[in-house]
């Protein structure tokens, strides 16, 4: 079945620094989405990517889809200490089922 | 408010005893899902409702009964658990069932059995 990997498993921060997480998908994606997680929170939307090649950006966030719909990213800039919890990919394979990534846990520390 | 609401937030049981999980959406959605979120592992789909109707079932143990009576209201009746079971259990409602559709969740009931 449609395996959806994300790497790092977790990252470790210093505020004001940069953080970035991919996703990879074993299978073509016809959108991918991603949300994100408060510790102690539910998983909250934050934006889905269609287009190949796409690049979406919301404040310090910034999102891409790569060209070939496998893999995507989401970097942000300038992490600050609300930035901590946990982001998920979810992405649409050949099945027309939205398959979760394994998540990326982000502790950011002054 | 997120617009998803959960009850309970916390249930303890045994493996004997049966109780029930609730899910009420009031955001106007016609899709619901329940999710099973357990550490270090990827949220895992357990059934889709579409207008009241099951859309999906991921393999799920027949020890897990979903019930949809609305488009608004879902239940998940709890029989006999494992340990194993033991996870936060997620109710999510999108407007319709595509899988384009973004996903509004609730808050979880975390759930453990002894």
């Amino acid at each position: 079945g449609q395996q959806v990997m994300q790497i790092p498993q977790y990252q470790h921060v210093q505020e004001g620094e940069d953080f970035t997480t991919y996703c990879n998908s074993s299978t073509t994606l016809s959108n991918i989405q991603w949300y994100k997680q408060r510790p102690g929170g539910h998983p909250v939307f934050l934006i889905q990517l269609v287009k190949s090649g796409e690049v979406k950006k919301q404040k310090r966030l910034t999102f891409q889809f790569g060209e070939a719909k496998k893999n995507s990213s989401l970097h942000i800039t300038a992490t600050q200490t609300t930035d901590v919890g946990t982001y998920f990919c979810a992405g649409t394979g050949t099945a027309s089922k939205l398959t979760f990534g394994t998540g990326t846990r982000l502790q950011v520390t002054l | 408010e997120t617009g998803v609401t959960q009850t309970p937030r916390h249930l303890v049981m045994g493996m004997t005893n049966k109780k029930s999980l609730k899910c009420e959406q009031h955001l106007g959605h016609n899709a619901m899902y329940w999710y099973k979120q357990s550490a270090k592992k990827p949220l895992e789909l357990m059934f889709v409702y579409n207008f009241k109707e099951q859309t999906e079932n991921n393999s799920v143990p027949s020890r897990f009964s979903p019930e949809c009576p609305n488009s608004s209201h879902l239940f998940l009746h709890l029989h006999t658990l494992q340990p194993e079971d033991s996870a936060l259990y997620l109710c999510a409602s999108s407007p319709t069932g595509g899988s384009n559709q973004p996903q509004h969740f609730g808050d979880g009931t975390r759930l453990s059995i002894l």
